[in-house]
């Protein structure tokens, strides 16, 4: 079974601060991806990245940038942190190609006071 | 661009009921896929169902089944005689290619709030 695992399922952090969230893929897959999910707005990418050390702008990439060193992990970084980045953050990963599913991560709600 | 549209926000329906969650797309492309994915209260999305354009057999799996019509860009999803473990958020999808790069990505629809009461 493919596994896509989050640092954090809860995170509370304070305007200003540098916030690092973690992603990791346990399947081989070259294609990683970071969501945000709000009410009413469905899933918005951020990020995303189709192999290592690559990376693409999504819809809303404003506020965050992304690292990719390995092939099992996608980092989304929030270099500082806005109340308006509260919400929840969804991980997935892919094998290459477009008729391939998403797997999903189990979600980071950050709270940022 | 690609877009994805679910037309109900919310449903709730009573246990046993039959309910159907509508989605409509559009796309310039004529090679796409579609996905249906579900996000039960515990948070993680769950793939469900994949279709390629070139295949517009409907799908049955147990309860759930899709109907796939291109002439009207709509993907639904209906589940049979519901039960009150199918309340979730359900969301519908479109994959698109990105040709300036190998990659591609999904375009999610807004989600529809399923309730199924006792």
């Amino acid at each position: 079974d493919v596994k896509v695992t989050q640092s954090s399922r809860y995170l509370v952090k304070r305007t200003g601060e540098k916030v690092f969230l973690e992603c990791v893929q346990d399947m081989d897959h070259e294609n990683m991806f970071w969501y945000r999910q709000d009410p009413g707005l469905g899933l918005r990418l951020i990020y995303f990245s189709y192999d290592v050390k690559m990376k693409e702008k999504g819809d809303i990439p404003e506020g965050y940038s992304v690292s990719r060193e390995k092939k099992e992990r996608f980092s989304l970084i929030l270099e500082s942190a806005s109340t308006n980045q509260t919400s929840m953050y969804l991980c997935a990963s892919r094998r290459q190609g477009r008729r391939y599913e998403q797997y999903f991560g189990p979600g980071t709600r950050l709270t940022v006071t | 661009a690609q877009k994805v549209t679910q037309v109900q926000t919310e449903i709730s329906v009573v246990e046993k009921e039959d309910v159907t969650l509508d989605c409509v797309y559009e796309t310039r492309d004529t090679t796409y896929y579609l996905f249906w994915y579900k996000q039960p209260p515990s948070g993680e999305l769950v793939f469900l169902i994949r279709r390629n354009s070139f295949d517009e057999q409907n799908e049955i799996s147990g309860r759930y089944s899709w109907n796939f019509q291109k002439s009207t860009s709509s993907f639904n999803f209906t589940i049979t005689a519901s039960q009150v473990v199918d309340s979730a958020v359900y969301f519908c999808a479109l994959s698109e290619a990105i040709k300036e790069t190998s990659g591609s990505r999904l375009t999610f629809g807004e989600g529809t709030q399923l309730t199924v009461n006792p």
